[in-house]
């Protein structure tokens, strides 16, 4: 079945570091890749997607690239701040039918000032 | 535009007593709709799916059920709440290519 791996932290960084947060994904055909993003106490929020291979998501400074030939959907940003704290979550949709949303475990991040 | 509505935010219940969550989504038809438990400290947990009026999906045996009276709502219920179902809720709707979710109803079994 499918399934995403990411690194579950947490991860503790000072505000300007640089952030990496590892996704992997196994699927079966060609899945959608997401990166969702849960502040304290909210639901989730679409952070960035990518639909097909090579390509790039990005939004508020946050980049990812579907790297089909290591299954990867890495999270990256340059300088992280404050305000940048919360779970951060790695998901796949591989259908239009909508049911086969798989997410990670979702990762912690806490920026320090 | 489309909008999740899910109430109520917070809840804390008693073992033993019944459980009624209610999750609608407006400006759109037909979608995919999902039920989400996050337990403390843990990634999401999805309970139920559905893709259409009464039509339900379930991932893993539990002690709670899902109902999609009409297209656009979706319940999440339980008969006998246990201390085990304590958590985060979440539902979401899809129409295949992302999810988006309501703001999530803290449940607290005491």
């Amino acid at each position: 079945g499918n399934s995403v791996t990411q690194m579950e932290g947490p991860v503790t960084l000072s505000e300007e570091a640089f952030l990496t947060i590892n996704c992997t994904y196994t699927a079966t055909g060609y899945p959608s890749l997401f990166w969702y993003v849960q502040y304290p106490g909210e639901g989730l929020q679409l952070l960035l997607k990518a639909t097909k291979a090579d390509d790039k998501g990005s939004n508020k400074g946050f980049e990812a690239t579907y790297r089909k030939e290591t299954t990867s959907f890495h999270l990256e940003k340059g300088s992280v701040q404050v305000s940048d704290s919360a779970v951060y979550f790695c998901a796949l949709s591989e259908d239009n039918y909508g049911q086969n949303f798989v997410f990670g475990p979702g990762t912690r991040l806490s920026v320090l000032p | 535009s489309q909008t999740i509505h899910q109430w109520p935010a917070t809840l804390v219940q008693p073992v033993g007593s019944p459980l009624s969550l209610e999750c609608t989504v407006e400006g759109t038809s037909n979608p995919n709709l999902y039920w989400y438990r996050q337990a403390a400290g843990r990634g999401l947990q999805l309970l139920f799916y559905s893709v259409g009026i009464g039509q339900i999906s379930s991932e893993v045996p539990q002690n709670l059920s899902a109902s999609r009276p009409q297209d656009r709502q979706f319940i999440l219920s339980s008969k006998k709440l246990l201390l085990s179902d304590s958590g985060f809720y979440l539902c979401a709707w899809s129409m295949g290519t992302e999810a988006f979710f309501g703001q999530g109803t803290r449940l607290t079994v005491v």
